[in-house]
């Protein structure tokens, strides 16, 4: 059974703070994403990595950084938490060929106070 | 650049036929994919289209026209359980980038 894992559910940080999201997926994908979705607006892009230290900028990376320092993992960094980032991130992974499925962790709820 | 967009929300009633479309404008197009996601769920995938045509797997049924920049996800027998939010999303080099979905409530 495929499987992308988020590292936290729920979070709640305070402004400022730094702030990590882990994403793990055992199958082996080139690609992993990061997504926020926020009501009205639906999954916006942040960033996204088809290779171990190979990453680009997604619709809004702006506030957000990323690192992929192996292929089964990838961490989505907000260097300074802002109430603005408050939101609902997903990721996701998929093989290189782009006519593959992405598949999608549970989602982390984030709330920045 | 790229430029998703889809009705916001659509009401259907139970045993019908909805339609929801999507228009793209996007740069590097390989194709199109169809995700359904219920409410505090993750979103799932629905089908795939790359050649202009219908692509049909069961109630579910996706068109694609590259010339046009549009495609259709047509919904048979719609089942109470099909209350659900569906997400246009468009791939080329690698990206995966989404539309604002469309939220579909079926009543009885």
């Amino acid at each position: 059974d495929v499987k992308v894992t988020q590292s936290s559910r729920y979070l709640v940080k305070r402004t400022g703070e730094k702030v990590f999201l882990e994403c793990v997926q055992d199958m082996d994908h080139e690609n992993m994403f990061w997504y926020r979705q926020d009501p009205g607006l639906g999954l916006r892009l942040i960033y996204f990595s088809y290779d171990v230290k190979m990453k680009e900028k997604g619709d809004i990376p702006e506030g957000y950084s990323v690192s992929r320092e192996k292929k089964e993992r990838f961490s989505l960094i907000l260097e300074s938490a802002s109430t603005n980032q408050t939101s609902m991130y997903l990721c996701a992974s998929s093989f290189w060929r782009t006519n593959t499925e992405a598949f999608f962790g549970q989602g982390t709820r984030l709330t920045v106070v | 650049g790229q430029n998703i967009d889809q009705p916001t929300e659509m009401t259907a009633t139970e045993g019908a036929i909805v339609q929801i479309n999507c228009t793209y404008q996007t740069s590097g197009f390989n194709g199109l994919f169809w995700y359904q996601q219920h409410a505090g769920e993750a979103p799932t995938f629905l089908s795939y289209n790359v050649l202009d045509g219908l692509e049909e797997k069961g109630r579910f049924s996706s068109f694609l026209s590259r010339s046009k920049g549009y495609s259709y996800l047509l919904l048979k027998e719609l089942q109470m359980k099909d209350s659900a939010s569906y997400l246009c999303a468009v791939t080329g080099a690698n990206n995966l980038f989404f539309g604002t979905g469309t939220r579909l409530t079926v009543i009885p």
